[in-house]
């Protein structure tokens, strides 16, 4: 089944640790997302990719790191300097590299991350 | 600087009852409005895309409109069901990789 697997589901961070959530998608999508939901709020924006090895800051980049060696997978980072990370992390994808109107986001499962 | 909201955050019905769900935006040059489905602590479901130049989109009990020049999009679910019980975002495309969300209607079906 083509799709977007995200790992792992739940996640704990003790203070001063950094960690990775890794996202995988086989939909052979250019573009990469990575966003973050808090209770209340809408999706935020931290990074995107267009092409491998390439990748931009979104909103709220602060905090944390991503790499796009392969087209695939898209793992971001939380790190220590991430003052406030407890939150349900979404990691999506897009068939193009936004030239079009008729494209759509597929997500993720999610990983939830809480700090211990 | 574009901001999508959603009214109600809440909403309870019961069974069979038809309703709109209402999303609305301040700037109208979007490429396109999307809504999704999202199960608690699950990922988003794509339920419809409405590109810029159309007024609205149907899938099967769903039917999605959008007023540009108003800056709002309904998303109405007929004969609604218990297992249509989820929250359902809005999102604008609001550039090349630019999506802005809305933060939800929760809505419960009764049965």
């Amino acid at each position: 089944d083509g799709g977007i697997t995200q790992s792992p589901k739940y996640l704990f961070r003790k203070e001063g640790q950094n960690v990775t959530l890794s996202c995988e998608q086989n939909l052979n999508h250019d573009a990469m997302y990575w966003y973050r939901q808090d209770p209340g709020q809408g999706l935020r924006l931290i990074y995107y990719s267009q092409i491998v090895n390439d990748f931009q800051k979104g909103d709220i980049a602060e905090g944390y790191s991503v790499s796009r060696e392969k087209k695939e997978s898209f793992p971001l980072t939380v790190t220590s300097a991430q003052k406030n990370p407890t939150a349900f992390y979404l990691c999506a994808s897009s068939p193009d590299r936004g030239g079009t109107s008729t494209d759509t986001q597929y997500f993720g499962p999610g990983t939830r991350l809480t700090v211990l | 600087k574009q901001e999508v909201t959603q009214i109600p955050a809440a909403l309870s019905v019961p069974e069979g009852e038809n309703l709109v769900l209402n999303c609305s935006f301040t700037d109208s040059a979007i490429y396109n409005l999307q809504w999704f489905r999202q199960d608690p602590g699950k990922g988003l479901t794509s339920l419809l895309l409405i590109q810029s130049s159309q007024r609205e989109q149907t899938s099967g009990r769903l039917n999605a409109s959008l007023d540009k020049s108003s800056g709002r999009s309904t998303l109405y679910i007929a004969a609604s069901q218990p297992g249509d019980s989820a929250t359902y975002l809005c999102a604008v495309r609001a550039g090349t990789y630019k999506y802005i969300f809305g933060t939800g209607t929760r809505l419960k079906v009764l049965a």
